[in-house]
């Protein structure tokens, strides 16, 4: 079945400082691709998402690609901000083959330091 | 656009009660929704997929008379933890998909913590 593997955390940063969180991905089919942030005692809140190779999601300065011959979706920010402190989990999920199910990362807890 | 509110956010009930937790699309039809839940730092597992008008479908292991499931109207779900006990305590979250014109999206709510005492 589709999974979705995720760099472990957590992953600590001074103010500034360049992030990448790395995501790979096995799927059947071809999914879309997302990367969801969750503050603590929040829900999801989804940050961008990919729906086909190639395709690059971007919003707040985060920026990821859907790279199909490497089966990765890797989330970067050129310059993280405390206010990024958050558990982030990459996605997938695929209408057409599995009614739309969302896999999940095993997420990834970014801590930035001022 | 494309909000869903989960209610309420955070319950707490004595073992052996029951609570239900509802999840509805404001501005869009959502003719599927999702039920997951999220134990403490860990990720986010299907529970099962809700289907306005029909029966949900439940991933293996998930107890389908325990954790009730009704999709009664294209904007509301609702999941029933039934006879609940400490060991149900957790954070569940809902997602409704919904027709983005050309594609599709998801769109979570905004949890509830369920605690179980």
């Amino acid at each position: 079945g589709d999974s979705v593997t995720q760099m472990e955390g957590p992953v600590t940063l001074s103010e500034e400082a360049f992030l990448t969180i790395n995501c790979t991905y096995t799927a059947t089919g071809y999914p879309s691709l997302f990367w969801y942030v969750q503050y603590p005692g929040e829900g999801l809140q989804l940050l961008l998402k990919a729906t086909k190779a190639d395709d690059k999601g971007s919003n707040k300065g985060f920026e990821a690609t859907y790279r199909k011959e490497t089966t990765s979706f890797h989330l970067e920010k050129g310059s993280v901000q405390v206010s990024d402190s958050a558990v982030y989990f990459c996605a997938l999920s695929d209408l057409k083959t599995n009614a739309g199910k969302s896999t999940f990362g095993d997420g990834t807890t970014l801590t930035v330091k001022p | 656009g494309a909000v869903v509110s989960q209610h309420p956010s955070w319950v707490i009930c004595k073992s052996g009660t029951s609570v239900k937790i509802e999840c509805r699309s404001l501005d869009f039809q959502a003719t599927t929704m999702f039920w997951y839940r999220q134990f403490p730092k860990q990720s986010l597992m299907l529970m099962a997929t809700s289907n306005e008008g029909s029966k949900a479908t439940y991933e293996q292991g998930v107890e389908k008379d325990k954790f009730l499931i009704n999709h009664a109207s294209l904007t509301l779900s609702t999941l029933t933890v039934t006879s609940a006990h400490p060991e149900d305590s957790s954070f569940y979250i809902c997602s409704a998909v919904r027709d983005a014109g050309g594609g599709y999206g998801y769109t979570f709510g905004s949890g509830t913590r369920l605690t179980v005492v």
